[in-house]
């Protein structure tokens, strides 16, 4: 069973602050770990897929790491603007079964101006 | 480029009655496609799966059924339409273990 957890379920962040969220993943079956950022009347968009252990990645004021031992990644937004209010969801490939995609919850980010 | 079409966009269904959703990828040969849905408040949840023609894999027992025909063609459908099936379905499609990509989605309502 591939179960994805993420933390917390929603989150209100004041303009111009930092956050991060979690996703958590059975370490015991890893192939590789998604971000999406899932914007209101738009389709999901992948952010980041990681791999290796320690693996960290960054896309403009956004950034993921990803620890594949203890089975988490970190999403963190730097500097949080309106534009980042969207669910950001986590997905995992397990070694096992490589080709299905199981997501979390989600977390739904609201930047307050 | 690849695209991806899902259609209808809303879809408002009495109980009892079937259900046919379709999607179909472009720009890309033999893809990972997937169907999910979106409960009210709640993540993706995946349910099903296809890696080729024919092949469905099922994760959650259910109302539903999914089909792949063609190589990118992937079906959702339910003979009778229960009041829980209602949700917001997406599919996506993916190259082998990368990125997946989504469909606009399906508000369905069973009334």
């Amino acid at each position: 069973i591939l179960n994805v957890e993420q933390s917390p379920q929603s989150l209100h962040v004041q303009e111009g602050d930092s956050t991060n969220f979690t996703c958590s993943f059975p370490s015991s079956n890893f192939y590789a770990l998604h971000w999406y950022r899932w914007e209101t009347a738009k389709s999901p968009e992948a952010l980041f897929v990681m791999t290796l252990n320690g693996d960290e990645k960054k896309k403009g004021r956004i950034s993921a790491t990803l620890n594949t031992k203890e089975g988490y990644s970190y999403l963190y937004i730097k500097g949080s603007q309106p534009e980042d209010s969207a669910t950001y969801l986590c997905a995992s490939r397990g070694f096992e079964g490589a080709q299905k995609l199981v997501f979390g919850q989600g977390t739904r980010l609201t930047i307050n101006p | 480029s690849q695209t991806i079409h899902q259609w209808p966009a809303t879809l408002v269904q009495p109980v009892g009655s079937p259900l046919s959703l379709e999607c179909t990828v472009e720009g890309t040969s033999n893809p990972n496609l997937y169907w999910y849905r979106q409960a009210a408040g709640r993540g993706l949840q995946l349910l099903f799966y296809s890696v080729g023609i024919g092949q469905i894999s099922s994760e959650v027992p259910q109302n539903l059924s999914a089909s792949r025909p063609q190589d990118r063609q992937f079906i959702l459908s339910s003979k009778k339409l229960l009041l829980s099936d209602s949700g917001f379905y997406l599919c996506a499609w993916s190259q082998g273990y990368t990125e997946a990509f989504f469909g606009q989605g399906t508000r369905l309502t069973v009334v």
